[in-house]
């Protein structure tokens, strides 16, 4: 069973800090996702990852960062948190072939204040 | 690029009832659809998703999907609606590497 896992349920921070999101995946997968979840937004891709070191901006890129050093572990960065940037963030990965289902994981609700 | 559209917001269905969930996509050529529940709390599972072949796609949980490209649509039923498929329900396409979701259908079962 695909097992993707992310470091925190809930999350609160002030406005101006570095945050690190943590996302892992038990299933060798080579894809890792990020998207942003607002009510009536649906979700927003932040940046995906096809490889080790290799990252792609998505739709919202704009006040995040990302990195990938392992395979299975793909961290989202908020280099300065802004309260606009509350929302939940999910996980998801997947295999490298066209159309390979995403597997997504708990999700992080995360609170600036 | 590719895009979905889930024109309603809110659904609300009594349980043991019929439901149908719209999804309309914006794509030239054949699609690759999914449809996703997100339960509260809880993150996205994947219920079906449609490449190619039969238009007609079998899910988990007793859904089913159809695509007609006449119409560009991929609607999501279900013959009877159980208390537990209260959620949200997210229409997918692909588009390069990720997903492009629509904005989602929550779902509301009445007893």
């Amino acid at each position: 069973d695909v097992k993707v896992t992310q470091s925190s349920r809930y999350l609160v921070k002030r406005t101006g800090e570095k945050v690190f999101l943590e996302c892992v995946q038990d299933m060798d997968h080579e894809n890792m996702f990020w998207y942003r979840q607002d009510p009536g937004l649906g979700l927003r891709l932040i940046y995906f990852s096809y490889d080790v070191k290799m990252k792609e901006k998505g739709d919202i890129p704009e006040g995040y960062s990302v990195s990938r050093e392992k395979k299975e572990r793909f961290s989202l960065i908020l280099e300065s948190a802004s309260t606009n940037q509350t929302s939940m963030y999910l996980c998801a990965s997947s295999l490298s072939g066209l159309g390979e289902t995403q597997y997504f994981g708990p999700g992080t609700r995360l609170l600036v204040l | 690029a590719q895009s979905v559209t889930q024109p309603d917001i809110h659904i609300t269905v009594s349980e043991g009832a019929s439901l149908e969930l719209r999804c309309n996509y914006s794509y030239g050529a054949t699609p690759y659809l999914f449809w996703y529940v997100q339960s509260p709390g809880q993150g996205l599972q994947l219920l079906l998703k449609y490449f190619s072949g039969d238009t007609l796609v079998q899910g988990i949980k007793g859904f089913e999907a159809e695509f007609k490209r006449s119409q560009s649509s991929f609607n999501l039923r279900k013959p009877s609606v159980h208390w537990s498929d209260a959620a949200e329900y997210f229409c997918a396409v692909l588009s390069g590497y990720a997903l492009n979701f629509g904005k989602g259908t929550s779902l509301l079962v009445t007893p």
